[in-house]
């Protein structure tokens, strides 16, 4: 059961351009997530964000930025695109808590960058 | 910082075999553990988690348990089946306060028919 939504599936672009993905959950959880894994299958996180609280992974490059309309929706901006964002990008969700609590992603986005 | 370490990047095996993919974990405390499933074009799903020393965590014939003085928290399945290839991360809930999930590199599993 798909409760996570990614959109767009596949983006190809250029060095530098502008991107930005979708991310939805239907869940009503409060904490949302952007994941990035790379090409060997690591997955590496880059923001959460709850209750507009936002915490950075330190290593993201400041051309990433999320942006968030309400508690379901966490969207993931490129400002200027490099090669090495290349990658799958997933979004997940999950409820606040002690730090037990499952993540539920959605399907992820790929990101081509020519 | 915390961390998590899975020591084979890939497994294969033909039906009815017995898996065990190790993982063990650097963080302090108790730390929650977790194992999730990737299935190809897919996110990652949660399989199971465990949150303190001796507890199993059990999920659709797989299991682990919790080893606070081995650090580990090993995943095995008793007879695998060809549907069970996919990529399978080990994880644990970080102790910086914003409990995010830190991942171990993943175990890419291929089950032969």
């Amino acid at each position: 059961e798909t409760a996570v939504f990614q959109t767009p599936n596949y983006h190809v672009t250029q060095v530098g351009n502008e991107v930005s993905f979708n991310c939805k959950q239907t869940l009503g959880h409060d904490t949302m997530y952007w994941y990035k894994q790379d090409s060997k299958k690591l997955l590496k996180i880059m923001f959460s964000y709850n209750n507009k609280q936002l915490i950075v992974n330190e290593t993201v490059p400041r051309r990433f930025s999320p942006q968030s309309s309400d508690k379901a929706h966490l969207n993931l901006r490129i400002k200027s695109v490099e090669p090495e964002d290349s990658a799958v990008y997933l979004c997940a969700s999950s409820y606040p808590g002690q730090g037990n609590e499952r993540l539920f992603f959605g399907h992820g986005t790929k990101l081509s960058v020519l | 910082g915390d961390s998590v370490t899975q020591t084979e990047g890939q497994v294969a095996l033909s039906e009815e075999d017995f898996l065990t993919i190790h993982c063990n974990y650097s963080a302090s405390g108790y730390p929650a553990l977790f194992w999730y499933v990737q299935y190809p074009g897919e996110g990652p799903q949660f399989l199971f988690r465990a949150s303190r020393d001796k507890e199993k965590g059990s999920s659709r014939g797989f299991e682990a348990t919790y080893n606070k003085e081995a650090t580990s928290f090993h995943l095995q399945k008793a007879s695998v089946q060809e549907s069970d290839s996919a990529v399978y991360y080990c994880a644990l809930s970080a102790s910086s306060g914003s409990w995010q999930l830190i991942f171990g590199s993943g175990t890419q599993l291929t089950v032969m028919p």
